[in-house]
């Protein structure tokens, strides 16, 4: 069956530090990939998504790129700041698949410190 | 426009009771979602529900675990005769489409506790 592997937390990092939070995979055929942030106190949204190999997902400056040959979809930022304190997590959608049937990573807890 | 709302926050119950978990989805949306996180386990998906219909239900367990979606009122997961291994997190999510998991909204979860 399908699954999604993140990198253990909690991850603890200065501002303006650089983040990356490892995410790998395992599905049948070509999955699309997500990564979801759950602020303290809310619901997951929705961060950023690939649908296909080599495609690169971004929003508020996150990065994540579909990389078949690894299995990997890691999440980077560049900069992060206090407000990027959540919990991070990686799914996928099974290729074909429903649109509700996402498979998610545990999810990774980041606490930015100024 | 208020959010998915969930409710309780916190659960907690004896073995053996039950548990009732609320999910008031977002105004206009008639598509709800059950996905339930255990401890060191990601979310996974438990059901979808349609204003009085069950859509998909093959994420639910057999067993003790029913779910509804009335005409009027919020969905209800309903877990009866609770064992330990049932504590966990449910999340609700809500959408106004079936076909684009980007206008999925989440709520804030439940945390289940049986003790």
């Amino acid at each position: 069956g399908n699954s999604v592997t993140q990198m253990e937390g909690p991850v603890t990092l200065s501002e303006e530090a650089f983040l990356t939070i490892n995410c790998t995979y395992t599905a049948t055929g070509y999955p699309s990939l997500f990564w979801y942030v759950q602020y303290p106190g809310e619901g997951l949204q929705l961060l950023l998504k690939a649908t296909k190999a080599d495609d690169k997902g971004s929003n508020k400056g996150f990065e994540a790129t579909y990389r078949k040959e690894t299995t990997s979809f890691h999440l980077e930022k560049g900069s992060v700041q206090v407000s990027d304190s959540a919990v991070y997590f990686c799914a996928l959608r099974e290729g074909g698949g429903s649109n509700y049937k996402l498979t998610f990573g545990k999810g990774t807890l980041l606490t930015v410190n100024p | 426009n208020a959010g998915v709302m969930q409710n309780p926050r916190h659960l907690v119950r004896r073995r053996g009771q039950e548990a009732r978990l609320r999910c008031s989805p977002m105004k206009g949306h008639s598509h709800v979602y059950w996905y339930r996180q255990l401890p060191e386990e990601g979310l996974k998906f438990m059901v979808y529900l349609q204003k009085e219909n069950i859509i998909d239900e093959s994420g639910m367990p057999k067993e003790r675990f029913s779910a509804e979606f009335p005409k009027e009122g919020p969905s209800i997961l309903r877990i009866q005769q609770v064992v330990r291994g049932d504590s966990a997190a449910y999340f609700c999510a809500s959408s106004d489409r079936p076909q684009d998991n980007e206008k999925l909204f989440f709520g804030s979860g439940t945390q289940l506790s049986v003790l």
